[in-house]
């Protein structure tokens, strides 16, 4: 069973930048993984942020940004926001029958 | 503008199988690099991926309940169905549906979701 392993808890001043990474058991994530990486706040869906290592939807802000770092994903926050506080999820494209994979989430702090 | 919105029973008995409905509109199930996929989430936990069909009926499950998932669309309703049968205690969640997509632009599953439905399992 394959697994994504992210932080799963981050903390940053407002104002400040922080990197979420992701990483999977099977060994370094790379391109081909498309990672994906969505916020989810209390009560609400999920919200798509960053599709295929990088890409923003047209409805990402700006400070969000997604990267490959040291053989995982990363999302990494610039110029972070009290709106930004959430949980953020990662997930990987496996394909075949592994299909796709979620990360455990990480639980960002805004404080 | 793609919607998505969930529609299934709020509480089922140990045992039973549980039918879901999501009926979609802004994308049509038969255009080329298009999905629908379930995701669920237990009251505090993370996400879990279900099920996945695509626009030419391929159909993928998640490994560790695959034996107890089947994925169904209906083009012309504009709707996907989600079975999952045996249920327990431990599959309460809350059941999203969503919109994927892949294409020259990239794989972008999850774009769009739906509110999503709380389902309790409980005799």
């Amino acid at each position: 069973q394959t697994v994504v392993t992210q932080e799963p808890s981050l903390t940053v001043s407002p104002g400040g930048t922080v990197t979420l990474t992701c990483a999977s058991s099977t060994g370094a994530v790379t391109s081909g993984y498309y990672p994906n990486w969505f916020q989810q706040k209390p009560g609400q869906a999920p919200r798509a942020l960053i599709y295929s290592t990088s890409n923003k939807h047209s409805w990402t802000p700006a400070r969000f940004s997604g990267s490959l770092l040291g053989g995982k994903a990363a999302l990494t926050l610039s110029g972070v926001q009290p709106e930004d506080e959430a949980e953020y999820y990662c997930l990987l494209y496996y394909g075949g029958a592994e299909g796709v994979v979620f990360g455990g989430g990480t639980k960002l702090t805004v404080l | 503008q793609i919607t998505l919105k969930e529609s299934g029973p709020t509480l089922v008995k140990p045992t039973q199988t549980l039918t879901l409905t999501c009926t979609f509109s802004g994308f049509s199930l038969s255009t080329s690099g298009v999905g629908v996929g379930w995701i669920r989430q237990p009251p505090g936990k993370a996400l879990e991926w279900l099920a996945l069909i695509y626009w030419d009926d391929d159909k993928r499950y998640s490994p560790s309940l695959k034996s107890r998932l089947t994925i169904t669309k209906d083009t012309s309703k504009n709707q996907v169905v989600l079975t999952m049968t045996n249920m327990d205690p431990v599959d309460t969640a809350t059941y999203y549906c969503a919109h994927l997509e892949e294409g020259k632009d990239g794989y972008k599953p999850f774009d769009y979701w739906g509110q999503g439905t709380l389902v309790t399992v409980s005799s």
